[in-house]
This record gives structure tokens, sequence and C-alpha cells, in this order.
């Protein structure tokens, strides 16, 4: 069964300090990979993608996430966080020829100052 | 505003009432999907439109949903005979023919059913 994996329930970091969100998945062929963040009482929003290419992608608010296919993982990274990063983060994946995305259980990040 | 509308934003209803949902997508944007989140848990794909056509209905989607698009453009998504089960956040997302690979979420729907 496709699937993804948000191993942390919760991540906590101080302010500054670099941050790692971590993702996994099991989905066969090459899929797309997405990580989506959700304010309280705001809508998803999108952060970044992988399609192909360079496995370093970079998004929006600083946030940059690294595909490694071998460990079939798509961790979400930031150098130094901030208090307004604190939110529920979505792993997301959408296997090749569907359209639709599959998401993980998602990661709430606090950052505290 | 711009981006993808949705009403009600909160839906309290009685157990073995019908429901209903409104989307209104990006303008321009010819795909639209429906996913549903619980409390604790990722959002889980229900159904998409490729302008008026339902392509894909998840097995999630039970006979008492009904999802429509009548002219491709806003969508519907009707519950009946509501079940406490039902209780959970209804979002709309919306992407455009050029670029299938990003959907934009409205706020959502959060229906409770007492």
């Amino acid at each position: 069964a496709q699937s993804v994996a948000q191993p942390e329930d919760q991540v906590k970091v101080a302010e500054g300090n670099p941050l790692t969100v971590k993702c996994t998945y099991s989905v066969s062929g090459n899929p797309y990979l997405f990580w989506y963040v959700q304010y309280p009482n705001r809508g998803l929003q999108f952060l970044l993608k992988y399609i192909t290419g360079d496995n370093l992608v970079k998004g929006s608010y600083g946030f940059e996430a690294e595909f490694n296919k071998s460990q079939t993982s798509f961790h979400l990274k930031k150098p130094s966080a901030l208090v307004s990063d604190s939110a529920l983060y979505f792993c997301a994946v959408s296997p090749l020829g569907a359209d639709k995305l599959i998401f993980g259980t998602g990661t709430r990040l606090q950052v505290f100052p | 505003d711009t981006g993808v509308s949705q009403n009600p934003r909160h839906k309290i209803t009685k157990r073995g009432q019908n429901v209903t949902f409104r989307c209104d997508p990006i303008s321009e944007h010819n795909r639209l999907y429906w996913y549903r989140q619980t409390l604790g848990q990722g959002p889980e794909f229900l159904t998409y439109f490729q302008n008026e056509a339902q392509l894909e209905k998840s097995r999630l989607l039970s006979d008492r949903f009904s999802a429509e698009r009548p002219k491709g453009s806003f969508s519907t998504l009707e519950i009946q005979r509501t079940e406490q089960g039902d209780s959970a956040m209804y979002l709309c997302a919306s992407s455009p023919p050029r670029d299938l690979t990003e959907a934009f979420f409205g706020q959502g729907t959060r229906l409770t059913v007492v």
C-alpha cells in the first residue's frame, strides 16, 4: 500500500537553531514529493515540491527539503528557525500518473524563543 | 481574494440530516479535489474532477456522499443521512491545467454531527 510516514508527532527547537522535520514514503516508481504547512484557521499552504533534478529543493519562507531516493526520504529543513514557523507540517506524495496527494499524519513544529 | 473559497466554514447538524458544502476554485483551474481531514490525521483524498467530469472516487466516499461540478466551475459535496463519524474538516483544492503538481487549498468546512 502506498503511504507516507512522519515519525515525529512533534518537533521542538529553539529560535535560531536549525530544524529538521522527517518524512519517508512507500510509493512505487518515482513520485512527486511535497511539503505543506497548516496554520490555525488557515488552509494548507504549499511550501515546496520535488519533481526531478537536484536533490535539494528550496521553497518558501527559507525552507528546503532533501530528497534521498535510496532511503525514500524527503526531510524538511531550515537553517535558522523562527517562532513564526510554529505550525503543523504535512509531507505528501503524488504517485506518478495519479492526480491526487497522499499525506502523512503531520508533525507539529514548535519554535520557542 | 482569488483563492479557493469554501462555504460554509462551519456546519453543525443533527445525525441523519443531509448537508451540502460548496467549493469555488481559483478561476481557470480545471482540476478540483475534495479531501477529508480528521483530528490528528493528514488529509485523505475523496474525489477529483477535471472540468465537469468526476475522474476518480476514493473508497472512503460511501454511497451517502455525492459530489458534483456541473459547469466545470464550482463544486458541491453532499452528505446524506449524516453520521457522527462524518465529523471532520472537508477540504477543497484546485490546480491549474498547466501545472498539475501544485494544489491550492481552501480553508475548509468543519462539519460537526451531533
